[in-house]
């Protein structure tokens, strides 16, 4: 099955700075990398998605890009605020309707002001 | 659109109890679910998954006379977890996929069960 590493752990910048979060996947079948950003005790929101098809993906001040060759994607968030303080997960799945996603164990990024 | 619904958002019993959560597609169809559960500081893993009118498929390790898995329609998907105790405390979270949907899961807003 599929097997999403992610690092690093923890990630504390300056405000204003930006931050890289990193994942690699196993399974040469997934097609969907999605990134989430949970807050203490409630649902993971989907913050930015990839499909395979493309190479990087952005909206505003985050991006997402994708090497399928090494099976690898990346988080970009520029001019970090406090407010993007938070835990990301990324996911992997191969899109198959019965297929579920393998979450990455997750980054704690901090930014202090 | 897209709303997935979760009951109860918080949950206390006794060691030797049973627990049930809903999960519910509000505004569409789903037939398929899943079921995750996270424990404090920890990402999120996946015990199951639900097909509306047959048996529920477990991820390794994950007990299935324990945690009892149904999906009778296609807008409802229950987790009963069985003589809970307290190693069994977890934030549990289901999501689902549209039907015909083949990417984007939508969560529910997850159930936090403390067992005592």
């Amino acid at each position: 099955g599929e097997n999403v590493e992610q690092h690093p752990s923890t990630l504390s910048v300056q405000e204003g700075d930006s931050a890289v979060i990193k994942c690699t996947y196993s399974d040469s079948a997934s097609n969907y990398f999605p990134w989430y950003k949970q807050e203490l005790g409630k649902r993971p929101q989907l913050i930015i998605d990839i499909r395979s098809n493309v190479g990087e993906k952005k909206d505003q001040r985050i991006a997402v890009t994708l090497n399928k060759t090494a099976k690898h994607f990346s988080l970009h968030i520029t001019e970090t605020q406090p407010e993007d303080s938070a835990v990301y997960f990324c996911a992997a799945s191969n899109g198959q309707a019965g297929t579920a996603l393998i979450f990455g164990k997750g980054t704690t990024l901090s930014v202090s002001s | 659109g897209a709303v997935v619904s979760q009951h109860p958002s918080w949950v206390i019993c006794k060691s030797g109890t049973s627990v049930k959560i809903e999960c519910r597609s509000l505004d569409f169809q789903a037939t398929t679910m899943f079921w995750y559960r996270q424990f404090p500081k920890q990402s999120l893993m996946l015990m199951a998954t639900s097909n509306e009118g047959s048996k529920a498929t477990y991820e390794q390790g994950v007990e299935k006379d324990k945690f009892l898995i149904n999906h009778a329609s296609l807008t409802l998907s229950t987790l009963t977890v069985t003589s809970a105790h307290p190693e069994d405390s977890s934030f549990y979270i289901c999501s689902a996929k549209t039907a015909g949907g083949l990417y984007e899961q939508y969560f529910g807003p997850g159930t936090r069960l403390t067992v005592t």
